[in-house]
Order: C-alpha cells, then structure tokens, then sequence
C-alpha cells in the first residue's frame, strides 16, 4: 500500500506537448505539494495545497497548472514543455495533526522533454 | 531569505565509522527536516526539529537554534546507508516555505 502515488514514473514527450502527472495519497493528509529536483539535484517548493486550497505558487511559469479535485489528489498539469522543463517531479503531503507535520513523498516522477 | 548551506558536499566513509553532516541556515525557523533521497531516488523524512536532539535506530540529528545549526550524525554506518542526506528549514508549518540545502552524497564502503 503506497502513500503517496504518482504516475507515470517516467515520461519523455516532445517539446510544445501538454502532459499531466496525477499524485494520490491514502494517509488522510490536509496537505500536498510538488515539488521539482532540478539536474544538479535541487529540490525546490513549485506549490503546496491545504484541503484543496492553494496556499503557496512558487515562482512557477503559468505552464504549470496544479488540479486538485479532492484532498487526496494533487495532480500537475505542465502545457508547452519545454527542455528546462526536464526535471524529476516529487509529490508528497502532510498533516498537522496525523503525523506531526512528517513529509510523505511520493517517488517521482522522471520527465524528460526531448 | 533564508539560505540552508550543507557540507560536506560529498563523503565517503568506511563502514563502522561516525558520520556527521553539517547545516546551517541563515535566518530564524520553525523546523528543520533531514531528508534522505535513495540512489534509486526516493525520500523519506528523517527527522524534524525544532530543539534539542531526536534519536532513530542509528541517526541522530541536533539542533542549535542560537547558532543556527544543525548536525545529522550516524553511528556505525553501513553500506545501506549511501544515499543523499538533504537539510530543509521551514518558516511557517509543515512544509510551507521551505528551503532546502543541496545535499550531501554519502558513500559508505564495506
């Protein structure tokens, strides 16, 4: 049983396309975010959801859309990919309450855009 | 803005030795998270504090609010250990603005 799920692990696409990734977790989290681990392996804040709200956008081309339909999902749409656009692409959530704050991430999600 | 610095960058231990990983940061927090990411590239959340010292199985991280410092040591380390270590401060709750440090690639050898 995963806690946080994200799909597809890996993506290549072509340069102009528009993908998704989708991001699922199981552990009653109030909280998800994404983030993004640049090439030299730089992990960086792009957006936090608390119960569906956006509370944090980081800096973050308007390519980039978050979606989240209910407290377990927090999917990442990206429209226009472009090559910097390249990168690994962790989910994770939280709660306050259930676990203290702890970070769950999910296992990332390799995009390449060719 | 809050800069989290890391060192060292690298290490490369033989297995059995003390480790410690070293993070500093640059303006007041509320917690600050140890993560570890797997070679295969997974994280898990080690430990978040905000004073004093946490101990897990054979990781044990310290904080010093007043220098603004924070140790992530492991004893006895193993090769299963080889992974990187990444320092994050966060300025609200939970996980909103976070900052996180460039991480530490650890090798452990048998």
């Amino acid at each position: 049983d995963t806690a946080v799920s994200q799909t597809p692990k890996y993506l290549v696409t072509q340069m102009g396309n528009d993908k998704s990734i989708k991001c699922e977790q199981n552990l009653g989290h109030d909280t998800m975010y994404w983030y993004k681990q640049d090439s030299k392996k730089f992990l960086k804040i792009m957006f936090s959801y608390n119960n569906k709200e956006l509370i944090i956008n980081e800096t973050v081309p308007n390519r980039f859309s978050p979606k989240s339909p209910d407290k377990a999902h927090l999917n990442l749409h990206i429209n226009s990919l472009e090559l910097g656009d390249s990168a690994v692409y962790f989910c994770a959530s939280s709660h306050e309450k259930i676990s203290g704050n702890t970070i769950y991430f999910g296992e990332g999600s390799w995009l390449t855009v060719v | 803005k809050n800069e989290v610095e890391q060192s060292p960058q690298n290490l490369t231990a033989q297995e059995g030795e003390f480790i410690t990983i070293n993070c500093s940061y640059s303006v007041g927090i509320s917690a600050l998270h140890w993560l570890q990411q797997h070679p295969g590239g997974g994280i898990v959340s080690l430990f978040m504090l905000s004073s004093g010292k946490k101990k897990h199985g054979r990781l044990i991280a310290t904080i010093n609010i007043q220098e603004k410092h924070s140790s992530l040591h492991i004893t006895a380390s193993h090769p299963r250990d080889s992974a990187v270590y990444i320092c994050a401060s966060s300025g609200g709750g939970g996980y909103q603005k976070v900052t996180f440090g460039i991480g530490t690639k650890l090798q452990v050898i048998p």
